[in-house]
């Protein structure tokens, strides 16, 4: 297994188009998140799944933006109706949790990023 | 909410010198888990280095240390011998602790430039 792979690696798109991006996280990983990175800035928690279920999203993620994990192991990421303000590096990371509840078992382990400019 | 703060957006260190890179931050929780990663230009994040706040020693990872200071929530990454490969942008993340969603929060980063 070569790491978390995401595609495309960029991706520009006019403004009002939807774009939809590919995490493939490290095979038996069960838990996958997806980040947002602007410049000069953290990467900022968007969502995560534990297997194929949707556990928690952030308040940055707006209607326009949608997650999905069919089967638990590759995930989506879409944005419908592209603003300038979605201009930034997408990131997606996989860990493989323990399933106790009092401990921390593995780091996440980050893709290369999908870069979005919105023009 | 936690947050997380570095103070020094870019820092520069003479190659084979040592350099302390600075982090902060505000928590209400007393399980947690602290984090320093390495975002090299172009390429993706890697782990660096990982300290459990239940734990009084500080960690290290060959020429990374840290000194965790957890009264006074601060988790400062030292790296020893600097060599050229060390130059990055270097983010301080803080991960809840008590089986959560294991999200990470990170501060805004600092750039390390190694001066050969």
């Amino acid at each position: 297994d070569t790491g978390v792979s995401q595609d495309p690696r960029h991706k520009i798109t006019k403004r009002g188009q939807n774009v939809t991006f590919r995490c493939d996280p490290i095979s038996e990983h069960n838990r996958l998140y997806w980040y947002r990175q602007t410049l000069g800035q953290g990467p900022e928690f968007l969502t995560y799944f534990q297997n194929e279920a949707q556990l928690e999203k952030s308040r940055l993620l707006s209607d326009r933006f949608s997650a999905e994990r069919p089967k638990g192991s590759f995930s989506t990421l879409e944005i419908q109706r592209t603003e300038q303000g979605d201009s930034a590096m997408y990131l997606c990371a996989s860990s493989a949790s323990s399933g106790r509840a009092d401990h921390y078992s593995s780091e996440q382990y980050f893709g290369p990023g999908t870069r979005l400019t919105v023009t | 909410a936690q947050t997380v703060t570095q103070s020094q957006p870019e820092m520069s260190v003479q190659e084979a010198e040592t350099v302390t890179l600075s982090c902060t931050y505000d928590t209400s929780e007393s399980d947690y888990y602290l984090f320093w990663y390495k975002q090299p230009p172009s390429r993706q994040m890697i782990l660096v280095i990982r300290q459990e706040a239940y734990k009084q020693q500080n960690a290290t990872e060959n020429r990374f240390s840290v000194n965790f200071q957890k009264a006074a929530k601060s988790f400062s990454l030292k790296i020893s011998d600097s060599q050229l490969g060390d130059a990055a942008m270097y983010f301080c993340a803080y991960m809840g602790g008590r089986g959560g969603n294991e999200k990470l929060t990170f501060g805004t980063g600092t750039r390390l430039t190694i001066i050969p």
